[in-house]
């Protein structure tokens, strides 16, 4: 079953911050961020791996809880460029089939 | 190459023809992967090679569907007779290795349409 995600659109002032959630009922042992444009090829954004971790990639971290069966993406200062579809893409053993979650589709304007 | 390159980028094929999709991964990537993604939705897994072997076809929707990667760069995906719910972009992806650690990197995608 796909991971969900939450919430499934959002539109965002340039400069607003956003953040992206995904939820799975099977336990996580990784999860990737990705972000796509239409028509375009999915762009990683960032691997989490169990352990609870959080990580930072200038404007845009994740964080990942491990007992929630949980990771979240978070987007402070928004830029025009962001906007797209952001997939996580859960693996549930040390295996790297990714299923992907349900997306959310991401508008940023001036 | 800087990408994972697949060709080609639009197809269009008639009910029943059948369709050879070629993806070159980044050069010494030993994972990869074919993913389908149906309009408005996340992709969908469907094989996995890691260099020559495949190791996981769970997720080809029926035995119309055929994954290959004889040498363990290029690989092609065929669809015999195809079908209309055959339409979708598929997604060629590609890991320098196989721990979950590591980063997959997708192609631009094939998209197909069968009339």
């Amino acid at each position: 079953q796909q991971p969900v995600q939450s919430p499934q659109a959002v539109i965002l002032r340039e400069g607003e911050d956003a953040v992206i959630n995904c939820s799975s009922s099977k336990a996580l042992y990784s999860v990737h961020w990705y972000r796509q444009k239409h028509g375009e090829a999915p762009v990683f954004l960032m691997i989490l791996l169990k352990g609870g971790e959080q990580k930072g990639h200038e404007k845009i971290s994740a964080s990942f809880n491990e007992k929630k069966q949980q990771s979240s993406l978070y987007l402070t200062a928004s830029q025009l460029s962001y906007s797209g579809t952001y997939f996580c893409g859960a693996t549930h053993t040390g295996f790297q089939k990714l299923v992907f979650g349900t997306g959310t589709r991401l508008l940023v304007s001036p | 190459g800087a990408g994972v390159s697949q060709s080609p980028r639009y197809k269009v094929a008639k009910r029943g023809q059948d369709v050879a999709l070629r993806c070159d991964p980044i050069s010494g990537h030993v994972s990869l992967f074919w993913y389908q993604q149906a309009l408005g939705q996340g992709p969908e897994f469907l094989t996995y090679f890691q260099n020559e072997a495949q190791l996981d076809k769970s997720g080809l929707p029926s035995d119309r569907f055929f994954a290959e990667r004889p040498e363990g760069s290029v690989s092609t995906l065929k669809i015999q007779r195809t079908q209309q719910e055959d339409s979708a972009v598929y997604l060629c992806a590609s890991s320098l290795d196989f721990g979950v650690g590591n980063t997959i990197y997708f192609g631009e995608g094939s998209w197909l349409t069968v009339v």
